[in-house]
């Protein structure tokens, strides 16, 4: 069945120090798995998506890393700042054309300066 | 100029009661979609339409419609609205397909007393 588990649930770290978040799934057909940070009052935003023929991506302070075999991704944030406080959600999208995603349950980050 | 927006931001009413939530977006999508997020901030798919069709319909009650005019609109009409209905629904829209970046709007929360 259609299955993520998103760890932790939430997560406080200082200002500066690193933070990773870990996702799970269940389909293997999966091969689009994206992460969405939705500050508070507003809808999700992507920031950063991996695709199931890559292994890793990075854009600036944040990388994620896809193991297919495992069937676990992460999301890594380094240099963490307060502006980064918020929840973050990772998603899969399986083999269908539908643009359907299934959501982790979520992470909520603090970052305390 | 806001890619997706949705109309109210805010919804109080009574349980009973008949009330709609109008999207829009102007990113010239083919697939829009409706997602609710309940009280511990799980986001789960409702409806999808691609090209004015609908694609997914994730066992919602049938007291929820959804109505696609036209592929840049969706909008959501709740009957008979119960206690269990409040959260906070969010329209997205994709271009579909195998790419897949969901665009959100910044949410209707609605809240049934």
């Amino acid at each position: 069945g259609e299955n993520v588990e998103q760890h932790p649930s939430t997560l406080s770290v200082q200002e500066g120090d690193s933070a990773v978040i870990k996702c799970t799934y269940s389909d293997s057909a999966s091969n689009y798995f994206p992460w969405y940070k939705q500050e508070l009052g507003k809808g999700p935003q992507l920031i950063i998506d991996i695709r199931s023929n890559v292994g890793e991506k990075k854009d600036q302070r944040i990388a994620v890393t896809l193991n297919k075999t495992a069937k676990h991704f992460s999301l890594h944030i380094t240099e963490t700042q307060p502006e980064d406080s918020a929840v973050y959600f990772c998603a899969e999208h399986g083999s269908s054309n539908t643009g359907k995603l299934i959501f982790g349950q979520g992470t909520t980050l603090q970052v305390k300066p | 100029d806001t890619a997706v927006s949705q109309t109210p931001k805010y919804l109080v009413t009574q349980m009973g009661n008949d009330k709609s939530i109008k999207c829009e977006q102007n990113l010239g999508h083919d697939t829009m979609y409706w997602y609710k997020q309940d009280s511990k901030k799980f986001l789960k798919i409702m409806f999808s339409y691609n090209n004015k069709e609908l694609i997914i319909n994730e066992t919602v009650p049938n007291r929820f419609s959804p109505k696609s005019p036209d592929k840049a609109h969706l909008n959501l009409h709740i009957n008979s609205l119960e206690l269990g209905d409040s959260a906070v629904y969010f329209c997205a829209s994709s271009q579909g397909g195998l790419v897949t970046e969901a665009f959100f709007g910044q949410g209707t929360r609605l809240t049934v007393v």
